[in-house]
């Protein structure tokens, strides 16, 4: 079966300090995957898409990247975080043409 | 562009009560419709969904039926438990231009609570 991990689940990080989000999908290949930001009181807002290794698109211009160095492992980066990243970060992965995503855990951003 | 408008929380019941979380959309070719749930703590989870006109989606109680002319896929449930408790997101696919991806557009989020 399919299973998405996503690590850390809670980071506290100085202002300016690097940033490194993993997502790993196990039991499938060449899926889409997805990082999308949960701001608090606020939607979800997607960040980062890729359909491939090495194809990375960006929704919104921010502080943030993403890259996708093997098939199933998705990074979001930062080199100097801000306040305005804290926040809840998931991952999440669809199939090829199936729109039925399945999202990780979680992990809880907090910039101090 | 595609967005998804929900009713604004948060929502308060009590246990047994009827909800009905109010949801509308608009999106370009046609949708494909969906309830995400997020528990405390936690990620998010398939609810229920539909992908085309007069379909209803059902789960764990909870249904919705995706409504073309209104534009809109309103969550209700019949008698809630205090195990309902979560956020709701509403949230669709379009599928127009036959992309081989699908970003899925979220609204804002229903917080529910239900007290015994």
């Amino acid at each position: 079966s399919q299973t998405i991990h996503q690590w850390p689940a809670t980071l506290v990080q100085p202002v300016g300090s690097p940033l490194s989000l993993e997502c790993t999908v196990e039991g499938t290949s060449n899926p889409n995957l997805y990082w999308y930001r949960q701001a608090a009181g606020r939607g979800l807002q997607l960040l980062f898409y890729s359909v491939g290794i090495g194809q990375i698109s960006s929704e919104v211009p921010q502080n943030l990247s993403a890259s996708r160095p093997q098939d199933r492992q998705f990074i979001l980066s930062s080199k100097k975080l801000l306040l305005s990243d804290s926040g809840f970060y998931l991952c999440a992965w669809t199939g090829r043409g199936d729109y039925g995503y399945t999202f990780g855990s979680g992990t809880r951003l907090t910039v101090v | 562009g595609n967005s998804v408008t929900q009713m604004e929380g948060p929502v308060t019941l009590s246990e047994e009560a009827f909800l009905t979380i109010n949801c509308t959309y608009t999106a370009t070719g046609y949708p494909s419709l969906f309830w995400y749930v997020q528990y405390p703590g936690e990620g998010l989870q398939l609810l229920l969904k539909a992908t085309k006109a007069d379909d209803k989606g059902s789960n764990k109680g909870f249904e919705a039926t995706y409504r073309k002319e209104t534009t809109s896929f309103h969550l209700e449930k019949g008698s809630v438990q205090v195990s309902d408790s979560a956020v709701y997101f509403c949230a669709l696919i379009s599928n127009a231009g036959g992309t081989s991806y699908g970003k899925l557009t979220f609204g804002q989020g229903t917080i529910l609570t239900v007290h015994p």
